[in-house]
């Protein structure tokens, strides 16, 4: 079974553009999850699509934001860039089924806002 | 409450020592504790899990134990091997209710191996 894929994995934008990554889950799998990853803050929840409604949603600001298709396949954008936006974008892909909560994650996207 | 803090931050074992990370929480409405392993480059891979109905669980080398009462649980790496130098997370989720999918971490321990 192929795994999570991540499109582009490598982003350089500079400040004040938007951004758009994308995600596709494991065959099957009907959740996807965006997980923000930085040296400070470490591993943090964006948000959560199943059956292409948000799920769940972490404390960004609204210049993060989501979609899922009817494929399973994500895509998450962030408009209006700031440095502090640089970060490694994971997502994760589970099957979204309650009591079956194992998440695998892709190789990510890595961001770098100038 | 919704915090998952893991200590230590950093390890340092000979090969074939016995690594221990811990990690604590406060929301007793988590009910699923997995640990991932993260190598320069990729993404967290999912290493174990367990639920809070056991006290420990053995996977290959890798075992987790569960203290319900102390609202901990650790993860001990046996015969530990110079590949397994990665970074470690620790999390928790709540997948009863609507918060499925929403993995809470810890903040990462970096695991060197000496050989």
């Amino acid at each position: 079974k192929a795994g999570v894929t991540q499109t582009p994995r490598y982003l350089i934008k500079t400040r004040g553009q938007q951004v758009t990554l994308s995600c596709s889950p494991i065959s099957g799998h009907r959740s996807v999850s965006w997980y923000q990853q930085t040296p400070g803050q470490g591993l943090q929840f964006l948000f959560e699509y199943f059956s292409e409604t948000q799920r769940n949603k972490g404390n960004f600001p609204g210049r993060f934001s989501g979609r899922q298709f009817s494929n399973s396949r994500s895509e998450m954008n962030v408009s209006t860039l700031e440095l502090g936006d640089s970060a490694l974008y994971l997502c994760a892909s589970s099957s979204g089924l309650a009591n079956h909560n194992e998440q695998f994650f892709g190789p990510g996207t890595r961001l770098t806002v100038l | 409450q919704q915090q998952v803090k893991q200590s230590p931050q950093s390890l340092i074992v000979q090969k074939g020592g016995i690594p221990i990370i811990n990690c604590a929480y406060e929301n007793t409405a988590f009910d699923y504790f997995p640990w991932y392993q993260q190598f320069p480059g990729k993404g967290p891979a999912l290493l174990i899990a367990i639920r809070p109905d056991v006290s420990e669980k053995k996977e290959g080398r890798f075992t987790i134990s569960f203290n319900k009462s102390a609202k901990q649980f650790s993860l001990h790496i046996m015969d530990s091997q110079p590949g397994d130098s990665a970074t470690y997370f620790c999390a928790a989720s709540n997948p009863g209710s609507s918060n499925t999918g929403k993995l809470i971490f810890g903040q990462g321990t970096t695991l060197q191996v000496k050989p």
